[in-house]
Parts: structure tokens; sequence; C-alpha cells
């Protein structure tokens, strides 16, 4: 398939650690916050979200943070896998329509 | 797969032609959006429907892009007079929304390249 993200940042791990991606958000007025994984030739996949009143959200194997202070999300993936590597977006909703504004990927890759 | 199907899955044309694309979201989704995607870029929004309704178009929709949901079920994508920055990989996604204003998980298709030369 197609590549996805050909001069994104690119985060490199080992399999078996924890992976941690950041993003800066611009709307202050965000009500949801979104964590998407692309995979090349694929649509986007959703993998958690967090509401604007939360800083924390765990689910199976990721965490997001928010800070709202200084507009930043961050995805932490624990024990890494090669099912992983991918380009990860994160996503905001602002209510108004429910459209979703991407910020920049960024490419994990898993190295074994 | 997310349920949310695209067809045709690559589309390549010469440049001043039409060209239209197919979503079919989930059946019980009354949300229909459709964003387009440029290499090394997020998906930017394009346009989206609750129900057969069309609510909101970005700027980027030009006036050669038309969309519609006639019945509330699939969605349409027609671009007239295709240029080659039309060429880009087009998502459609879906989900159940309860108000206008009301944020649901959106589930994406997995896409129709087109490649305009």
């Amino acid at each position: 398939g197609e590549s996805v993200g050909l001069h994104l940042p690119t985060l490199s791990v080992q399999e078996g650690d924890n992976s941690i991606i950041n993003c800066a958000y611009s709307n202050s007025a965000s009500d949801y916050f979104i964590w998407y994984k692309q995979e090349s030739g694929k649509g986007p996949q959703f993998i958690i979200d967090i509401r604007s009143n939360m800083d924390k959200r765990q689910g199976q194997r990721v965490t997001v943070l928010l800070n709202k202070t200084v507009k930043h999300l961050s995805l932490q993936i624990a024990a890494t896998q090669p099912g992983d590597s991918a380009v990860y977006f994160c996503a905001e909703n602002t209510g108004t329509a429910s459209k979703l504004t991407f910020g920049t990927g960024t490419r994990l890759q898993v190295t074994l | 797969d997310t349920g949310v199907s695209q067809n045709p899955r690559h589309k390549i044309t010469k440049r001043g032609q039409n060209v239209t694309f197919r979503c079919d979201p989930i059946s019980e989704h009354n949300r229909l959006y459709w964003y387009r995607q440029t290499l090394g870029q997020g998906p930017e929004f394009l346009t989206y429907f609750q129900n057969e309704a069309q609510l909101e178009k970005s700027r980027l929709l030009s006036d050669r892009f038309s969309a519609e949901r006639p019945k509330g079920s699939f969605s349409t994508l027609e671009i007239q007079r295709t240029e080659q920055g039309d060429s880009a990989m087009y998502l459609c996604a879906s989900s159940l929304g309860a108000g206008r204003s009301s944020y649901n998980e959106q589930f994406f298709g997995p896409g129709t390249r087109l490649t305009v030369l």
C-alpha cells in the first residue's frame, strides 16, 4: 500500500519499551481530543479520546494525558509491540458539527 | 474493518475528467463526514451530513466538488474538471450523533486514493 506520512517526525522505540507521542493543539475551545492510528493503505483507526474536563484517561496499554495550560496532549503506549508501528495523529473536536481537526502525525517505528 | 466502506479504493484519471466516489457508512449512523488527506498530512475536513442534510462545508470544498447523501444512508462525492492538485486520499467517516454539537467517535473507511494525471 501507499506510504502515509513520508516526511513526518519519527519516533523509534525498541519492542517492549514504552512510547510517548506528543501533540500540541491550538483551539482552547476544543471539548474532545482524540488519538488515531493510521497504517499504510488504511483509514485512521480510533485509539482513545479524552474530554476537556479530564487530564488523564487510560485504555488497554494506552494512556492519554491532557495539559490544557500549555495546550499539550500526549499518548503513552506501554510495552510497545511491532503491530504498533504506524502513523499516529491527534485530533480535536470543537463541538460544532463534530468535525475533527487533525494535527501533524508522528511515525512510530518499533524495532526488534 | 470499521464497517465503513468506500469505492473505488483507487482511481486514476486525466486532468479535466469528472470522478465520483461512494461511501457506505455504518448502517445506524446518522452522521457522515468527508475528509481529504495528502501525503505527510493529517486528514482535512471537507463536509458533513446529518441524515440527508449537508450541514457544513469547508472552504476547501470548491465549487467543483459536490457531495450528496440523498436517502441519509450512502453518500457520493463528485469532483468535476479534476486538477492535479486534487490528487489525494479521500476519506469517509461516520458516527452516531445525538445532537448537532455532540461528539461521538468517528469511524473511518479505508479511503479512495485519487491520482490525477
